[in-house]
């Protein structure tokens, strides 16, 4: 499976974009980039997913470098109900199972 | 449409009791998945399922632990003789189909049965 790095924990200021990096190196051709959010104690919670394209929905747009190595959530205006643990998990295929790092801890300050 | 619904939201069992956690999936999807998360810990996959079927166990504990999504009904996941070492947040997601030539449908998950082990 391909391994994921994010940094562990980031801050934003209320109101203001917030940008979660993610690195996943050795993704393969048929793998699709998913990010979920935990907010404490509920289940985790679906985001956005993008293969190669960059991607937007009503929660978050996500950015896809053009080699796939790296990509990046971005969350346009973070309030405070987005503090959250965010993860970036790297799915395809036949590859069902997904696999939980330890996540960004964003932290979004009035 | 509802989402993925979990029951009971919190378990408490002595040591040496069953617990059993059920999973109703979003309607019309027909693949569930149950994923563990220890306290401090990420999730971590258990069981795959598809209606009476267990398609993947291999993240399951070889012993004590059994799960089934029968043709009617939620899905099951069976701890006997429950230990302390069991206590933990037990997810349930679903997803509707899995295309095996394709992308990974996406995973949506349930709010989770805590169970705590006295």
């Amino acid at each position: 499976d391909a391994k994921t790095t994010q940094p562990t924990s980031m801050d934003c200021a209320e109101g203001r974009a917030a940008n979660l990096p993610c690195n996943h190196s050795t993704i393969s051709g048929n793998e699709y980039v998913y990010w979920y959010r935990q907010i404490h104690s509920q289940g985790p919670q679906y985001i956005i997913h993008g293969l190669k394209n960059n991607e937007t929905n009503e929660m978050a747009s996500l950015i896809i470098t053009e080699d796939r190595k790296s990509s990046t959530l971005i969350l346009p205006h973070a309030t405070l109900r987005d503090t959250a643990v965010y993860y970036c998990i790297v799915s395809g295929g036949s590859n069902y199972k997904l696999t939980f790092g330890k996540g960004t801890l964003l932290t979004v300050n009035p | 449409n509802a989402g993925v619904m979990q029951n009971p939201r919190h378990l408490v069992r002595r040591r040496g009791q069953e617990a059993r956690l059920r999973c109703s999936p979003v309607k019309g999807h027909s693949h569930v998945y149950w994923y563990r998360q220890l306290p401090e810990e990420g999730l971590k996959f258990m069981v795959y399922l598809q209606k009476e079927n267990i398609i993947d166990e291999s993240g399951m504990p070889k012993e004590r632990f059994s799960a089934e999504f029968p043709k009617e009904g939620p899905s099951i996941l069976r701890i006997q003789q429950v230990v302390r070492g069991d206590s933990a947040a037990y997810f349930c997601a679903s997803s509707p189909n899995l295309g095996l030539a394709g992308p990974t449908d996406t995973q949506y998950f349930g709010p989770g049965t805590r169970l705590t082990v006295l």
